[in-house]
């Protein structure tokens, strides 16, 4: 069965600073993989996904993510971090019968 | 014009009532999920339909009913609710092809007393 690890429940980074999300997961065949975003109090927010072709895909807010077929990593990362983007973000692996599987989620703190 | 969309946002309630939530979008999709995300933050799906048509259903009690009218409105019903039920629900919808993005609604927070 297909499943997702989220190592880093909680990171805190300083504004200005560079950030990585780390995201394992587990499927036999090629997966389609998403990072959503959730701010407090609010719904899941689509920031990237890899469905084929180029590992490293570009994403909205200036993220980045790069599929890692021999790691089974999908790692999120950021150049620059700014305050706003403090919030909960998951990482998700989706099958063949459209059906998402949720890593636990890590929740960002920016500091000023 | 909002995507997809949630009624109520909070809901509370005692234990052993009976309650819905409502679910619409107006992206034209033709799949619709509902999820349910724990005080952990830990999101689980619940349920998906296409068209209409119970695909998904992830081992939730026969408490739990979705219901579809329509490709467009998907609603939760839930009848004798336990303190368990807390949590968020969160309901999405996408186009039926694999891969495709799943759009969320903004959540309703559902407090079982």
């Amino acid at each position: 069965a297909q499943s997702v690890t989220q190592p880093d429940i909680h990171i805190t980074v300083s504004e200005g600073a560079s950030l990585e999300l780390r995201c394992n997961y587990s499927y036999g065949a090629t997966p389609y993989l998403f990072w959503y975003v959730q701010s407090p109090g609010q719904g899941l927010q689509l920031l990237l996904k890899y469905f084929s072709g180029d590992t490293l895909v570009q994403g909205i807010k200036g993220f980045e993510a790069e599929f890692k077929r021999s790691q089974s990593s999908f790692n999120l990362r950021k150049p620059s971090v700014h305050w706003s983007d403090a919030a909960e973000y998951f990482c998700a692996v989706g099958d063949n019968t459209d059906k998402l599987i949720f890593g636990t989620g890590t929740r960002l703190q920016v500091f000023p | 014009d909002t995507a997809v969309s949630q009624t109520p946002k909070y809901l509370v309630t005692q234990m052993g009532n009976d309650k819905s939530i409502k679910c619409e979008q107006n992206l034209g999709h033709d799949t619709m999920y509902w999820y349910k995300q724990d005080s952990k933050k830990f999101l689980k799906i619940m349920f998906s339909y296409n068209n209409k048509e119970l695909i998904i259903n992830e081992t939730v009690p026969n408490r739990f009913s979705p219901k579809s009218p329509d490709k467009a409105h998907l609603n939760l019903h839930i009848n004798s609710l336990e303190l368990g039920d807390s949590a968020v629900y969160f309901c999405a919808s996408s186009q039926s092809q694999v891969g495709e993005t799943q759009y969320f609604g903004p959540g309703t927070r559902l407090l079982v007393l």
